[in-house]
């Protein structure tokens, strides 16, 4: 069956600007990850879904970023008036349920110029 | 709070040699979950096993084995006989059970290059 995808693949901004970066998650899935990914780093979670609320925001680092999921399936996540050091690979990744095994999409890469 | 160690920047072998891929990890929670994720040079996270850390048997899968020691806060990976289409970088990582910790905190990786 189809994995996690991830539009786009590349984005490249220019300070200051406002980004979306959609995941759509394996079918059927009910919870929804974000982490952000950078260079030489491994990936640290930014925010979780369960259904279309969000479960724990706690790692979005500041409240430039901001995600929805308001049908319980697509999520997107939203950044504000970007700054270079939100270049990064932003990773969505879902599971059937909470607790279970988390499937990873192949990312947006965000280059904030 | 939560924290993995994988000491081992980089790794380079030669085609067929064993490796064997270091993880320690730090958690107040007694209930647990212990992951490995492959990233190839394509970049894709790739799911390779996941441990309860009730379950303390050693796993093999083919040419991969894990090694979990609760004792020691271990959960190395070793992969015989190596092959050039392992060369990736490889995570390490953990979650909890409880509300608020179903998210991965992941080690900053192992880079492995398989030389032929």
């Amino acid at each position: 069956g189809a994995g996690v995808s991830q539009t786009p693949s590349n984005k490249v901004t220019e300070k200051g600007k406002y980004v979306e970066l959609r995941c759509d998650p394996i079918s059927g899935h009910t919870a929804l990850y974000w982490y952000r990914q950078s260079l030489g780093q491994g990936p640290e979670f930014l925010i979780y879904f369960q259904g279309t609320g969000a479960a724990d925001d706690s790692g979005l680092p500041n409240d430039r970023f901001f995600a929805v999921r308001p049908e319980g399936s697509v999520s997107t996540l939203k950044i504000q008036r970007t700054e270079r050091g939100d270049s990064a690979v932003y990773l969505c990744a879902s599971s059937l349920k909470i607790k279970e095994t988390q499937y990873f999409g192949p990312g947006t890469r965000l280059l904030v110029l | 709070a939560q924290k993995v160690t994988q000491a081992q920047t980089e790794i380079s072998v030669v085609e067929k040699e064993d490796v064997t891929l270091d993880c320690v990890y730090e958690t107040r929670d007694t209930t647990y979950y212990l992951f490995w994720y492959k990233q190839p040079p394509s970049g894709e996270l790739v799911f390779l096993i996941r441990r309860n850390s009730f379950d303390e048997q050693n796993e093999i899968s083919g040419r991969y084995s894990w090694n979990f020691q609760k004792s020691t806060s271990s959960f190395n990976f070793t992969i015989t006989a190596s092959q050039v289409v392992d060369s990736a970088v490889y995570f390490c990582a953990l979650s909890g059970v409880g509300a608020g910790s179903y998210q991965l905190t992941f080690g900053k990786g192992t880079k492995l290059s398989v030389i032929p």
